[in-house]
């Protein structure tokens, strides 16, 4: 996938601990965002990033933080996993914002 | 009114037709629009771009757009059945490089 891994790849947890989903990219691309995906909602935006340390929230932040501490990975924190909350992640790299990105091959969050 | 609107299907067609996909978006500021294809359990892949008025054309695909209208289309020529998937309207928001996606629609292409 073009140089984007997530992990873990699949993930049960339970409700009210906290979960850290890791996406990290070889391209050394700017941009990078987290989207979840689910029936009937589509893809969301959650946090996108912009370069280190630069983050900005996007349609259904709440109950998510992000940190970008260098320009290969991003994090995203379920600070308190609810069951709202399960889902499949995606993460996605850009070097250009005019020219689409690429997805990672997600993480699918089950939370019980 | 949701920002990105396609109709969820499934679209239903015979093998070596044309499919036609199609999109709306309400941000008459966006200047730039995607199709991505997901196949089931996979991420979504990326098959055009366009941002000028008019058509784009990348092998079967092409790729329709038409800002007046604010509209997006994709046509698939010589459909085969493993162009059977879901796929996805994505419109660049503002011009802020944040893709703001439809729902999808469901394509079946039957032998």
């Amino acid at each position: 996938d073009a140089g984007i891994t997530q992990s873990p790849r699949h993930k049960v947890t339970e409700t009210g601990t906290p979960v850290t989903l890791r996406c990290h990219q070889t391209e050394n691309h700017r941009y990078m965002y987290w989207y979840r995906q689910d029936p009937g909602h589509g893809l969301r935006l959650i946090h996108y990033s912009y370069g280190v340390k630069d983050t900005d929230k996007g349609e259904v932040s709440d109950g998510y933080s992000v940190s970008r501490s260098k320009t290969e990975d991003f994090l995203l924190t379920l600070e308190s996993a609810t069951s709202s909350q399960t889902s499949v992640y995606f993460c996605a790299i850009s070097e250009d914002r005019r020219y689409g990105y690429t997805f990672g091959s997600g993480t699918r969050l089950t939370v019980v | 009114q949701k920002e990105v609107e396609q109709n969820s299907g499934p679209l239903s067609v015979p093998e070596g037709a044309i499919a036609s996909l199609n999109c709306t978006y309400s941000d008459r500021g966006s200047q730039s629009f995607f199709w991505y294809r997901q196949y089931s359990g996979k991420s979504p892949e990326l098959i055009m771009f366009i941002y000028s008025n008019g058509d784009k054309e990348d092998g079967r695909f092409t790729a329709q757009l038409n800002k007046a209208s604010q509209y997006v289309s994709l046509l698939i020529r010589d459909s085969q059945p493993s162009d059977s998937a879901t796929y996805l309207c994505a419109v660049n928001k503002g011009n802020t490089g944040k893709l703001i996606f439809g729902q999808g629609t469901t394509l079946q292409v039957k032998p």
